[in-house]
């Protein structure tokens, strides 16, 4: 399982973009790159998946490089409610049944 | 779609006793459920995988005796604790992979697990 490393935290101000990087250098050739949102005492919650390049949908971006050793999550005009620690993960969907949780990143949003 | 529940939410027992946790994949059927444990200001931390009429396989340094895992049908996964001791206390997720689409995991909301 690729193993995966990101900013303990990162403080940011309302209304900002934020981008969170994630290295994940020993990425197989198989394996997706997922991120989850986690709020105090809830569960996670999926955000976006990608493999290779961009991927966008109603809440953020996920940019992925060609050689796919490291990959941004775009958060665009982030809000209070957007603070939360964001975890970054790597694995083989039809090969690996286990996700392995990194330390996650902790955004700050400020007003 | 794709939402997983757990219950309960919150449990405060007593030293000793038993707790039981449910997570149930509620619009689709999951083959294979993991069960996390997370402690205040840590990530998660993966306990065992647990898939449907199987035994449970747990991650290195987790008692299976103590958390017994049974995964009875394709959207009930259960965790047991066994003797719960103070050092239990914690927060359980639980995450379910659905049956023929294995690209994302669905997490629960947590159960908050108080061991007087």
């Amino acid at each position: 399982l690729a193993k995966t490393t990101q900013p303990i935290s990162m403080d940011s101000y309302e209304g900002q973009e934020v981008n969170i990087t994630c290295s994940h250098n020993n990425i197989a050739t198989n394996d997706y790159i997922t991120w989850y949102q986690q709020f105090p005492s809830q569960g996670p919650r999926f955000i976006i998946q990608g493999y290779k390049t961009k991927v966008t949908n109603e809440v953020a971006s996920l940019f992925i490089p060609a050689d796919r050793k490291s990959s941004t999550l775009s958060l665009p005009r982030v809000s209070l409610s957007d603070t939360a620690v964001y975890y970054c993960l790597v694995g083989d969907p039809l090969n690996t049944d286990k996700l392995i949780f990194g330390t996650g990143t902790r955004l700050q949003v400020f007003p | 779609g794709a939402v997983v529940s757990q219950h309960p939410s919150w449990v405060i027992c007593k030293s000793g006793t038993s707790v039981k946790i449910e997570c149930r994949s509620l619009d689709f059927q999951a083959t294979t459920m993991f069960w996390y444990r997370q402690f205040p200001k840590q990530s998660l931390m993966l306990m065992a995988t647990s898939n449907e009429g199987s035994k449970a396989t747990y991650e290195q340094g987790v008692e299976k005796d103590k958390f017994l895992i049974n995964h009875a049908s394709l959207t009930l996964s259960t965790l047991t604790v066994t003797s719960a001791h103070p050092e239990d206390s914690s927060f359980y997720i639980c995450s379910a992979r659905e049956q023929w689409k294995a690209d994302t995991q669905y997490f629960g909301p947590g159960t908050r697990l108080t061991v007087l």
